[in-house]
């Protein structure tokens, strides 16, 4: 089973403020990993699929890079609206998630 | 546009069943793969099975595997989850979600999820 380490578990950031979070693979992934936000008493979204490609209707400020096995999620800018839990997710079988970092806003 | 929605959670004694279902709209559902996932109250992402497009390729986690079924019932747009011999530790939010067509890839929407609660 492939294993994903996030980091870090949480980042209190106040508005404006660059968001970096990553995700390590414990074995090469090429670019199956794919990022979701889940806000409070929601059902996780879709942001980032195959490590960069934005999904439809991600505002700008959500990117992400990396292949193999070291990602990450750069939120520029963080909005209030940003304050949410953040999971990567590696699609080769099985499907395995990240631990989640948790985004609050100072 | 896209929607799913799970139904069939509630309280359960351990050992108990229950059966999930996902209602698919928007899409034809017999293009896609489908996964569930759950969350137990406070916790992190858990995947536990996905089905492919035609029915053929069925995958679970150790963690459920020989006590859950998937299945999926492409004209009535349908994908159920049968959970039987339920754990105190089944208890979460379960969640149904759209995989790929071609391969499993990411999970394009999610349902609002269904709670189940195994208890005495």
């Amino acid at each position: 089973e492939i294993v994903l380490t996030q980091s870090p578990d949480f980042q209190s950031v106040t508005p404006k403020e660059k968001v970096t979070i990553t995700c390590r693979a414990s074995q090469s992934i090429g670019s199956s990993l794919h990022w979701y936000q889940q806000k409070p008493d929601q059902s996780p979204k879709l942001l980032i699929k195959y490590g960069s490609q934005s999904f439809s209707g991600v505002p700008s400020r959500f990117s992400g890079s990396g292949s193999g096995t070291d990602f990450t999620l750069t939120i520029n800018s963080l909005e209030a609206e940003d304050a949410a839990t953040y999971y990567c997710h590696q699609s080769n079988w099985p499907l395995t998630f990240g631990g989640g970092t948790k985004v609050e806003i100072k | 546009q896209v929607q799913l929605v799970e139904s069939g959670g509630g309280l359960v004694k351990p050992g108990g069943s229950l059966r999930l279902s996902c209602a698919a709209s928007g899409f034809t559902l017999s293009d896609y793969y489908m996964s569930w996932i759950r969350q137990a109250p406070g916790k992190g992402l858990e995947w536990i099975s996905y089905i492919s497009s035609s029915g053929n390729t069925i995958y679970y986690a150790d963690s459920v595997r020989g006590r859950f079924t998937i299945s999926r019932d492409n004209a009535k747009n349908s994908l159920y989850l049968q959970m039987n011999s339920l754990r105190a530790e089944d208890t979460a939010f379960y969640y149904c979600a759209r995989g790929g067509i071609a391969v499993h890839g990411y999970l394009d929407y999610w349902g609002q999820g269904t709670l189940v609660s195994v208890s005495s």
